[in-house]
């Protein structure tokens, strides 16, 4: 079975700062890995998605994030945090093997305050 | 490009109703998922239905069911409200055969007394 670990359910930066949320991984096949953000009282918006091509995966809003398999991770990161940046962070796999049925598996989440 | 729209917004349900929920997809996407997220929590895949069958069902009971249209819209069913039934329901679109992402909606806030 997959799972996804989110360490931290809090993170605070400053503005101006770099932003780095941790994920790490479980699946016994490659997996696709997707991180999304949601705003209060939201839906969830895709940020960012690996699906086997480049380790390095560039998103929306400055976004990007690392595959690293030796390490079982998809860690998320920005060079420098904006106040619009603060939201409820989900890291999420997919099985490629379940073509077809392609259900998300999510962490807890992780919640990102800007600090002036 | 019309996003993934559900509706209702909010909702009140007492415990032992029933409620329906509705999904209208992302324009050419033919595959609709449902996900439970409880407060302070990440969404629990519910089921997924693709040409109008379920294809695939989280950890979640019978009194829990779908319906795809031709449309590719979709309801989602609960029978015997209970208190822990309160969260955000959320749907989200994806294409079967394509890019593997799913596009969420708005969500819809159910809260059980």
């Amino acid at each position: 079975a997959q799972s996804v670990t989110q360490l931290g359910s809090h993170v605070s930066v400053s503005e101006g700062a770099l932003v780095l949320l941790r994920c790490n991984y479980s699946s016994s096949v490659p997996p696709y890995l997707f991180w999304y953000v949601q705003y209060p009282n939201q839906g969830l918006q895709l940020l960012l998605k690996y699906t086997s091509a480049a380790t390095l995966v560039k998103g929306i809003n400055g976004f990007e994030a690392e595959f690293k398999k030796s390490e079982t991770s998809f860690h998320l990161t920005k060079p420098s945090a904006h106040m619009s940046d603060a939201a409820e962070y989900f890291c999420a796999v997919s099985d490629l093997r379940n073509f077809g049925n392609e259900k998300l598996t999510f962490g807890t989440g992780t919640r990102l305050t800007i600090i002036p | 490009e019309t996003g993934v729209t559900q509706s209702p917004t909010h909702l009140i349900k007492t415990r032992g109703q029933q409620v329906t929920l509705r999904c209208s997809s992302q324009s050419g996407h033919n595959t609709v998922s449902w996900y439970q997220q409880a407060l302070g929590q990440g969404p629990q895949f519910i089921f997924q239905y693709y040409r109008e069958e379920e294809n695939g069902r989280g950890n979640f009971p019978p009194r829990f069911s779908g319906l795809q249209f031709p449309n590719y819209s979709s309801e989602l069913n609960v029978n015997a409200l209970e208190l822990d039934d309160s969260a955000l329901y959320l749907c989200a679109s994806s294409i079967r055969g394509g890019r593997p992402e799913q596009y969420f909606g708005p969500g819809t806030r159910l809260t059980v007394t």
